[in-house]
């Protein structure tokens, strides 16, 4: 199946600052990705679709202004948390198409202080 | 709104026997269904496709789809330990060449040795 990376694994930051995490998938071209936050026990909840080329499309409740995607090429995207507070922390995870199915990547875990 | 369901569990089955997990979706347009596992802390993983009504067995798996009831099924035969885990239905709810999931908010499995 197709691989999708996502970097950092984990990250603490301290309330107030901007978190950037990365998605690639590695041996294929997305267009589209997604991105999915998870809490504790609860299922994933998709807060957005990266397009490359074009702006994002977020959905009901996800603050665009707080949540920055960029699409900057065919394998990568990024989501920026910015001005960050301790109800962002939460489990993110984006995933990406490929042979007509999702490729999950393996997660970023956020922690505010 | 379009919804997907699952019994949250856990399911508890004893190592060697069928564990059946259950899901129901409420487009009735559907037609892209798949079956992830999710250990805790990790990304899901993609365990199963299945697109027309009927069975589909890959290994130990074996998934189900009735489109008429809007039901779609996970047999997982001669269950292990290492099969413990929240099993995640997703239906595709858009339309042809998107990959917009809807998640079941997931069954927590638990084989017992």
């Amino acid at each position: 199946g197709a691989v999708v990376s996502q970097h950092p694994s984990r990250v603490i930051c301290k309330s107030g600052t901007s978190v950037k995490i990365e998605c690639r998938s590695l041996d294929f071209q997305a267009t589209t990705m997604f991105w999915y936050r998870q809490f504790p026990k609860k299922s994933l909840m998709l807060m957005a679709t990266s397009n490359e080329g074009s702006k994002a499309t977020y959905e009901q409740g996800v603050e665009k202004d707080k949540f920055l995607i960029n699409h900057a090429s065919l394998t990568l995207s990024t989501l920026t948390v910015t001005s960050a507070h301790p109800e962002d922390s939460s489990f993110y995870i984006c995933s990406a198409p490929a042979e007509e199915t999702q490729y999950f990547g393996p997660g970023t875990r956020l922690l505010v202080l | 709104q379009k919804e997907v369901e699952q019994n949250s569990g856990p399911l508890s089955v004893p190592e060697g026997a069928i564990a059946s997990l259950n899901c129901t979706y409420s487009d009735r347009g559907s037609q892209s269904f798949f079956w992830y596992r999710q250990y805790s802390g990790k990304s899901p993983e993609l365990i199963m496709s299945i697109y027309s009504n009927g069975d589909k067995e890959d290994g130990r798996f074996t998934a189900q789809l009735n489109k008429a009831s809007q039901y779609v099924s996970l047999l997982i035969r001669d269950s292990q330990p290492s099969d413990s885990a929240t099993y995640l239905c997703a239906v595709n709810m858009g339309y042809s060449g998107t990959y917009k999931y809807i998640f079941g908010t997931g069954t927590r499995l638990k084989v017992l040795a």
